[in-house]
């Protein structure tokens, strides 16, 4: 079955990198994108940016720009998301999810299971 | 950036109850939004696609309507296992956006 299983748990201090990565199964790689999604603390969801899984294209969020870095591993089917310079408001559980195409404007029909990122000194 | 208002912020309704949720777009998004469910420490999971397709082994008691800027969610009969917070997302342009979410709690 198509499946997005991610790494686990983070705890980072203030200004630290963190890199999250999203192993994909169950369907061809190259034909999808990946967007992730984080969610604060008792708050909504925010899209962060996309990757594609043909080329490795990218588009971020303009508020992220210059601190996150999507990649994307085709002998793998594995994607990353590094986040840099951490701040508090970073703490978030961050989630991949695979859009309907390989497209960035897309709604997202697989989700992985979410890994939580905290931020603390 | 395309905002998408989510109302009410929380609900609560009886099981049978039909629950409406409504999402406006602040620009015309012509049918590219979906709906969400989310239970609590889970990941999202997309019930409605393409404003109102209901999204593969989804019940039937999930429906969703609308077109432009003005969108509708309803679930026909409330049922304990719906107990969840409820998004709309669009699609239309980037940066993606979701609406604020809808709390749904069984009274």
């Amino acid at each position: 079955q198509v499946q997005l299983v991610q790494s686990g748990a983070e705890v980072k201090k203030p200004g630290a990198s963190v890199k999250v990565s999203c192993k994909a199964s169950g369907y061809t790689f190259t034909r999808y994108g990946i967007s992730w999604v984080r969610q604060a603390p008792g708050q909504g969801l925010e899209w962060m940016g996309w990757i594609s899984g043909y080329n490795g294209n990218t588009n971020y969020a303009q508020k992220l720009q210059g601190r996150v870095t999507m990649t994307a591993d085709t002998s793998t089917s594995t994607v990353y998301m590094e986040l840099r310079s951490l701040r508090s408001d970073d703490t978030a559980v961050y989630y991949c999810a695979r859009g309907y195409g390989d497209s960035s404007v897309n709604g997202m029909d697989v989700w992985g299971q979410g890994t939580t990122v905290t931020v603390s000194s | 950036d395309i905002q998408m208002t989510q109302s009410p912020s929380s609900l609560s309704a009886s099981v049978g109850d039909r629950v409406t949720i409504t999402c406006q777009a602040s620009q015309d998004i012509n049918n590219y939004l979906n709906w969400y469910q989310q239970k609590p420490g889970k990941a999202p999971k997309v019930l409605i696609y393409d404003a109102s397709n209901l999204e593969t082994g989804v019940p039937s008691r999930f429906s969703g309507s609308g077109s432009g800027t003005d969108f509708t969610f309803t679930i026909i009969s409330l049922q304990p296992e719906d107990i969840a917070t409820y998004y709309c997302q669009q699609y239309d342009n980037l940066p993606l956006t979701f609406g604020g979410g809808t709390k749904v709690e069984i009274k």
